[in-house]
């Protein structure tokens, strides 16, 4: 089993809806990372969380430490938020970054 | 100000040579770490440089191995090339702080064709 986990593997949406992704994690962390990587393959930070939420514009991210469980919403989805969605946890003991496998979204006009 | 750097981008090699990867960090960043993502899969950890020293180290064979420069560079070098190895190769550098790493930013990659 993965330690870092993330549902669903596929997500498609039509333009406009309300999208979440989640990751769960096994291992004890200081920080949750949330990033961002189009076709071609750079990776955009978007959250860094260790408690709590945090609001972007069209972007949520929250987190419960106590459930090892962390969300990424998208208000209002749009096609240029197409991508794929990692969630990658700070590992507390090593300080290494654990990746989950990604969330290809594909938002549709 | 730029963030990470890498080149080349795109590297076809074949079987059996060697090739270097290169990243420069973030201005004021002084940690590097290294990361394999194999198509359709998440980052899988190598390595991470910091003060010119390998100071964590992944499941990776030693054929995998690197360096990193006074001015916070740092090289991946692998050896002995298998057709497994091709991959997109990330760079992420960070800055040491009171409790750890900060700042992650990520390169977008060096994508390596070994045929």
């Amino acid at each position: 089993k993965n330690e870092v986990e993330q549902s669903p593997q596929n997500l498609t949406a039509q333009e406009g809806e309300f999208i979440t992704i989640n990751c769960s994690y096994s291992v004890g962390i200081s920080a949750l990372h949330w990033l961002q990587q189009h076709p071609g393959g750079g990776i955009v930070s978007l959250f860094m969380l260790s408690s709590g939420k945090k609001k972007h514009g069209r972007l949520i991210a929250t987190i419960n430490i106590q459930e090892k469980h962390s969300s990424l919403h998208i208000t209002a989805s749009h096609p240029r938020d197409s991508a794929v969605y990692i969630c990658a946890a700070r590992s507390y003991n090593t300080d290494k970054l654990i990746f989950g496998t990604g969330t290809r979204l594909q938002v549709f006009p | 100000d730029a963030g990470v750097t890498q080149s080349p981008t795109h590297l076809i090699k074949t079987r059996g040579q060697q090739v270097t990867l290169r990243c420069s960090p973030k201005s004021g960043h002084d940690t590097v770490s290294w990361y394999q993502q194999a198509l359709g899969q998440g980052p899988q950890f190598i390595f991470q440089y910091y003060e010119e020293e390998e100071r964590q180290r992944g499941n990776f064979p030693d054929r995998f191995s690197g360096h990193q420069f006074p001015n916070y560079s740092s090289e991946l070098n692998v050896n002995a090339l298998l057709l497994g190895d091709s991959a997109l190769y990330l760079c992420a550098s960070s800055f040491v702080g009171r409790e750890g790493h900060y700042g992650y930013t990520f390169g977008s990659g060096t994508r390596l064709t070994v045929v």
